[in-house]
């Protein structure tokens, strides 16, 4: 089994609808974070934790949200998708001292 | 502020041809990490190379080898032979501490890598 998954993989909404987008992850990693890839700008953060009460805003925080519900899960939210929110989002976690990230498989998000 | 620069948007070559991607890198940190990913096309990303600032030393992994050299702020990477499944984008990242965004990677834009036959 994969070592971080995401839900969904695929996923085609409208305008002004509110969606999750989920993160789990079985390595026992503290820091996880969420990144938006956008064709041409490699990818962007947009919210990162260190444990359940640490939860920070990255570069491109506006119009997203996250809940930090266990150590293993880190959820993304669109509260009123827009179609500039149209991308590809990786959640990703890393285990303190080592630095490495360890990416999902990526959610392809196409907002109508 | 934190800086990747990937100059080379594609790169298109044949089989066998040796091909370097270029990584340059901005920070006034003087400890920080630097990444090269892979991004194949049906869309993860894979980990390839973690280098710190202190190891200047080349690294070689098959057919894979890279370049850091502090003095010109670079973090090249080279593929000797290169094949057909080498073919996806690749991204140079840089990672400079708890205070920039809690260890958040800093991406370049990727440099899309075409092997044909």
């Amino acid at each position: 089994d994969a070592d971080v998954t995401q839900t969904p993989r695929n996923r085609i909404t409208k305008t002004g609808k509110r969606i999750m987008l989920e993160c789990s992850q079985t390595k026992g990693h503290d820091r996880m974070y969420w990144y938006r890839q956008d064709p041409g700008l490699g990818l962007r953060l947009i919210y990162y934790s260190f444990d359940v009460k640490d939860i920070n805003k990255g570069e491109i925080s506006d119009g997203y949200s996250v809940s930090r519900q266990a150590q293993a899960k880190f959820s993304l939210s669109l509260e009123s998708a827009i179609p500039n929110q149209t991308a590809l989002y990786f959640c990703a976690t890393s285990h303190p001292n080592q630095e490495t990230q360890y990416f999902g498989p990526g959610t392809r998000l196409l907002v109508l | 502020a934190q800086k990747v620069t990937q100059a080379q948007t594609e790169i298109s070559v044949v089989e066998k041809e040796d091909v370097t991607l270029d990584c340059v890198y901005e920070t006034r940190d003087t400890t920080y990490y630097l990444f090269w990913y892979k991004q194949p096309p049906s869309g993860e990303l894979v980990f390839l190379i973690r280098r710190n600032s202190f190891d200047e030393q080349n690294e070689i992994s098959g057919r894979y080898s890279w370049n850091f050299q502090k003095s010109t702020s670079s973090f090249n990477f080279t593929i000797t032979a290169s094949q057909v499944v080498d073919s996806a984008v690749y991204f140079c990242a840089l990672s400079a501490g708890y205070s920039n965004s809690g260890y958040a990677l800093n991406f370049g834009k990727g440099t899309s890598l075409l092997v044909t036959p």
